[in-house]
């Protein structure tokens, strides 16, 4: 069966762009996720949706952070006017809503300039 | 503020050895306890996760020891393969929550 899937998996942007990340979860999971991961780090929680809903956004940085899910199923995390230190690679989650196992997808590697 | 402390940050081990990685936390509100495996390139993948009524859980060739009373937990990885070369992050979550706070990773490396 199909994992967690994300795109693009690199996307290279000039400081002051918008970008739009994707995520496609595991079909059926309930409970969506990002994180954002610094190089050498541990992923850092940024949000979670149940359904369409985002009952948690306490982990984004700024309000240039976005994200939604507005059918249930996939996700878009938006940054708008990119700044250098969002550089990272993006990780999104799924889960059956059971308060368990989170399946990873690949992440998106964001390079601003 | 790290929320969840692990040590060593990168470990070395001939094929056959037992490298063992160790995590701290403060949080009493914490109460399960997984460990996922990074490959370059890859999300994180759960490789086994205890809960603190337990002291300690096996799966395989992996090991969790758990001491509440410390608030510590370990991973030991034994009969360990070049294939285990990974980074490794523990994690927690609080109750009721699914929220995970991972530990900073150990760089695994395993010779032949």
């Amino acid at each position: 069966g199909a994992g967690v899937s994300q795109s693009p998996r690199y996307k290279v942007a000039k400081r002051g762009q918008d970008v739009a990340l994707r995520c496609d979860p595991i079909s059926g999971h309930v409970s969506l996720f990002w994180y954002q991961q610094a190089l050498g780090q541990g992923p850092e929680f940024l949000t979670y949706f149940q359904n369409e809903a985002q009952l948690d956004k306490s982990g984004l940085p700024s309000d240039r952070f976005f994200a939604e899910r507005p059918e249930g199923s996939v996700s878009t995390l938006k940054i708008q006017r990119t700044q250098q230190e969002d550089s990272a690679v993006y990780l999104c989650a799924s889960d059956e809503g059971s308060m368990e196992t989170q399946y990873f997808g690949p992440g998106t590697r964001l390079l601003v300039l | 503020q790290q929320q969840v402390k692990q040590s060593p940050q990168s470990l070395i081990v001939q094929k056959g050895g037992i490298p063992i990685i160790n995590c701290a936390y403060e949080n009493t509100a914490f109460d399960y306890f997984p460990w996922y495996q990074q490959f370059p390139g890859k999300g994180p993948a759960l490789l086994i996760a205890i809960r603190p009524d337990v002291s300690e859980k096996k799966e395989g060739r992996f090991t969790i020891s758990f001491n509440k009373s410390a608030k510590q937990f370990s991973l030991h990885i034994m009969d360990s393969q070049p294939g285990d070369s990974a980074t490794y992050f523990c994690a927690a979550t609080e109750f009721n929550t699914d929220k995970l706070i991972f530990g900073t990773g150990t760089r695994l490396q395993v010779f032949p």
